[in-house]
């Protein structure tokens, strides 16, 4: 069981990075997946929730920004964030839940650290 | 907005108990949950559902919840222990999730 998550981001201010998160040894379509990000030096911060089988919900700081989509055929889901700043620098964590919400974020990937700088 | 509130370090000596709380008005309306966040590591959940313990996780390990405030106790404490802690919930009216601000748990 995990989530396998795409490299280190290199990207300028107002450019757009789309991060992947493959998931192996589980049934891809029953659990949900959240988006958590992480600056240098700081603690988490939710983005929001993909439901593979329809749905997305995000946090009010990054909507219009961020773009949640979800691969059944290859059991991945990505996140798109546009018009990236320099405070967009962090590690960005997917995380699975299981499809009632209510058990946690049981199980999350390694993290891909983006860095944006000119 | 909704918000969680943590003390920003909690320090004890091998094999005492440490308790860590977290406070917050959507706590007597909503589910808490902790995660232990190591240098360099992804967050791994410690506690869903205010009290749960996730399969592999040791029963020194446990949470609570009264009203607003909900613990985490980890007795018996070793250097291992020694993480950041991460509550987390959830916005009553708009379900979005938030997380505390965490703790610094030293091991003295």
């Amino acid at each position: 069981v995990q989530l396998g998550q795409s490299g280190t981001e290199l990207k300028k201010p107002g450019a757009s990075v789309k991060l992947s998160c493959t998931a192996s040894g589980f049934t891809f379509t029953t659990y949900f997946f959240h988006w958590v990000r992480q600056a240098p030096g700081q603690g988490l911060e939710w983005m929001g929730i993909i439901n593979p089988n329809g749905g997305t919900s995000y946090a009010q700081s990054f909507q219009g920004r961020v773009n949640m989509t979800s691969d059944t055929s290859t059991s991945t889901v990505y996140m798109e964030v546009s018009n990236l700043r320099s405070e967009d620098t962090a590690v960005y964590y997917c995380a699975r839940v299981y499809y009632d919400t209510t058990h946690g974020m049981d199980v999350w990937g390694q993290g891909t650290m983006v860095i944006v700088s000119s | 907005s909704s918000e969680l509130r943590q003390p920003p370090s909690v320090s004890v000596s091998p094999g005492q108990t440490a308790r860590i709380t977290c406070s917050g008005d959507v706590l007597s309306r909503q589910f808490a949950y902790w995660y232990r966040q190591k240098p360099g590591q992804a967050p791994q959940l410690l506690i869903y559902k205010d009290t749960e313990r996730p399969s592999g996780i040791p029963e020194r390990i446990s949470g609570s919840s009264s009203g607003t405030t909900v613990t985490l106790t980890i007795s018996g404490v070793q250097a291992e222990d020694e993480a950041d802690y991460y509550c987390q919930s959830a916005d009553s009216a708009t379900t979005y999730k938030i997380f505390g601000g965490g703790t610094k748990l030293t091991v003295l």
